[in-house]
C-alpha cells in the first residue's frame, strides 16, 4: 500500500462552520505534512509532524489546527475560515523527517471552498 | 521572493520528441532537487531527484541535469508520450538541516500531442 488517502475530496463550508480534513497512510511513515495549494501557485508547507509531534508550523493562522492522533492519521481542523483560505489542501508523508531529498508521497487533496 | 522558479507556465511537444522542462533557483544552500508530476485531481507524485554532488541522473526516459554554477536544472523526457501530459513541479530542499521542507516552483504544464 503506497497510498495517502485524503477525505473528503471536496468541501464547501461557511465562515462560521467547523470542519475537519482527514489524512491516512499505512506505509509506516513517521513524518506527515499539510500543504496548501492555491490555483496556479506551488504547494506551500503548513505543518509537519514527526513521530506524532508537531515539528514545523510555518506561521499558519490559528483558525487551522492540526492533530496527529497516531502514526497513521493526520487531521486538519478548520474553524472560522475566510474566503481566501479556499484552496487545495494536500497531505503528504515520508519515511522520516530526514534531511535533503526526503521523498514525499502525496494524497490527492481536499478542494476546499469557503463561502 | 520565489526561491525556485519555473518560468515557462506551459510547454507543448509532439509525441516522440524531446520535452525539456527548466527550473532555476536562487538559494545556494539547496543541495537536493526533485521533480514531481501532477495529474488533474491527483496529488503530486515523485518522478526523479538529483543531489548537488551530481550533474546528471537518469531513470528510463527521464534525465535531470544540474548546473550548480548557473543554479539551473532541467528535466528531459525522451521520447515524450501523451501520458506524460501533466503539470511538472521542480522542488528543492536542503539548508543543511533536517527539516525536510521542500520549496516548490509554480509548475510547468506539459502537453504531449499525438
Amino acid at each position: 500500500d503506497t497510498e495517502v488517502t485524503q477525505t473528503p475530496k471536496h468541501l464547501v463550508m461557511g465562515m462560521t462552520n467547523k470542519k475537519s480534513l482527514k489524512c491516512e497512510q499505512h506505509m509506516g511513515h513517521r513524518a506527515m505534512y499539510w500543504y496548501k495549494q492555491k490555483a496556479k501557485k506551488p504547494p506551500e508547507l503548513m505543518f509537519v509532524y514527526s513521530y506524532e509531534k508537531l515539528s514545523i508550523n510555518e506561521s499558519v493562522p490559528s483558525r487551522f489546527s492540526p492533530e496527529c492522533p497516531n502514526s497513521s492519521l493526520l487531521n486538519l481542523h478548520l474553524h472560522a475560515l475566510q474566503p481566501e483560505d479556499s484552496a487545495l489542501y494536500l497531505c503528504a508523508s515520508s519515511q522520516e523527517l530526514r534531511g535533503p531529498g526526503e521523498k514525499l508521497f502525496f494524497g490527492s487533496g481536499t478542494q476546499l471552498s469557503v463561502l | 521572493d520565489q526561491q525556485v522558479k519555473q518560468n515557462s507556465p506551459s510547454l507543448s511537444v509532439q509525441e516522440g520528441r524531446i520535452s525539456i522542462l527548466n527550473c532555476d533557483y536562487t538559494n545556494s544552500m539547496f543541495d537536493y532537487f526533485l521533480w514531481y508530476k501532477k495529474y488533474p485531481a491527483e496529488g503530486p507524485t515523485f518522478l526523479i531527484s538529483i543531489s548537488s554532488i551530481k550533474d546528471k541522473n537518469e531513470d528510463g526516459r527521464f534525465t535531470v541535469f544540474l548546473n550548480k554554477s548557473a543554479k539551473h536544472l532541467s528535466l528531459h523526457i525522451v521520447p515524450s508520450q501523451p501520458g506524460d501530459s501533466a503539470v511538472y513541479f521542480c522542488a528543492a530542499s536542503g539548508y543543511g538541516g533536517s527539516q525536510g521542507n521542500l520549496i516548490f516552483g509554480k509548475g510547468t504544464k506539459l502537453s504531449v500531442k499525438p
